[in-house]
């Protein structure tokens, strides 16, 4: 069955070290996106792609970064994680932007980050 | 003005009851709507989405779009405890087809 992961699952790491969550979709989408989630503010937007090779920021962009080489995946990288980065993180990824079912997300389990 | 938002709960309801959710947005030329179920340490899941004015209906879930008024509600027919969970209102601008924009979310809790 088609299925979106992401790795690890658990995180913990130190201030100012480098860390990459992995997300990986076997729908064939052509989105995907990365969300964080933090008690009051909901699921805030991080960044996104609309397809191999595009990225684009969203809200929440500041201290991370993403590249999409490949359909299948969208990797996120905290280029110098700070605590205020603990979070959970979730990927998710939709078929199209046609204002329609295809433009359902499906969310992988997510990855929860702990900066110490 | 937040583009999403959700009455702010908690919502409790007894087991067998209705509870009624609802979500009101900003942008008039939004052009697609979502509800989704996010238990406790879990992803959120989808329940319904609605692309037209009316009420759309999967088993005991009613979705109501209002785009005149700018919402959308979501009501539980014969609440079960396993509807405990916080549900999520995403809507989908005409401008920025395919990025979806969250609410905050209503924790709800059917007691038995």
């Amino acid at each position: 069955d088609a299925e979106i992961t992401q790795s690890p699952r658990h995180k913990i790491t130190e201030t100012g070290r480098q860390v990459t969550l992995a997300c990986h979709q076997t729908w064939n989408h052509n989105n995907m996106f990365w969300y964080r989630q933090d008690l009051g503010h909901g699921l805030r937007l991080i960044h996104y792609s609309y397809g191999v090779q595009d990225t684009n920021k969203g809200e929440v962009s500041d201290g991370y970064s993403v590249s999409r080489s490949n359909t299948e995946d969208l990797p996120l990288t905290l280029e110098s994680a700070a605590s205020s980065q603990t979070s959970v993180y979730f990927c998710a990824s939709s078929e199209t932007g046609t204002a329609s079912p295809k433009d359902t997300q499906y969310f992988g389990p997510g990855t929860r980050l702990t900066v110490l | 003005q937040k583009e999403v938002e959700q009455n702010s709960g908690p919502l409790s309801v007894p087991e067998g009851a209705i509870a009624s959710l609802n979500c009101t947005y900003s942008d008039r030329g939004s052009q697609s709507f979502f509800w989704y179920r996010q238990y406790s340490g879990k992803s959120p899941e989808l329940i319904m989405s609605i692309y037209s004015n009316g009420d759309k209906e999967d088993g005991r879930f009613t979705a109501q779009l209002n785009k005149a008024s700018q919402y959308v509600s979501l009501l539980i027919r014969d609440s079960q405890p396993s509807d405990s969970a916080t549900y999520l209102c995403a809507v989908e601008r005409g401008s920025t087809l395919g990025r979806l924009y969250f609410g905050r979310g209503t924790q709800l809790t059917v007691w038995p």
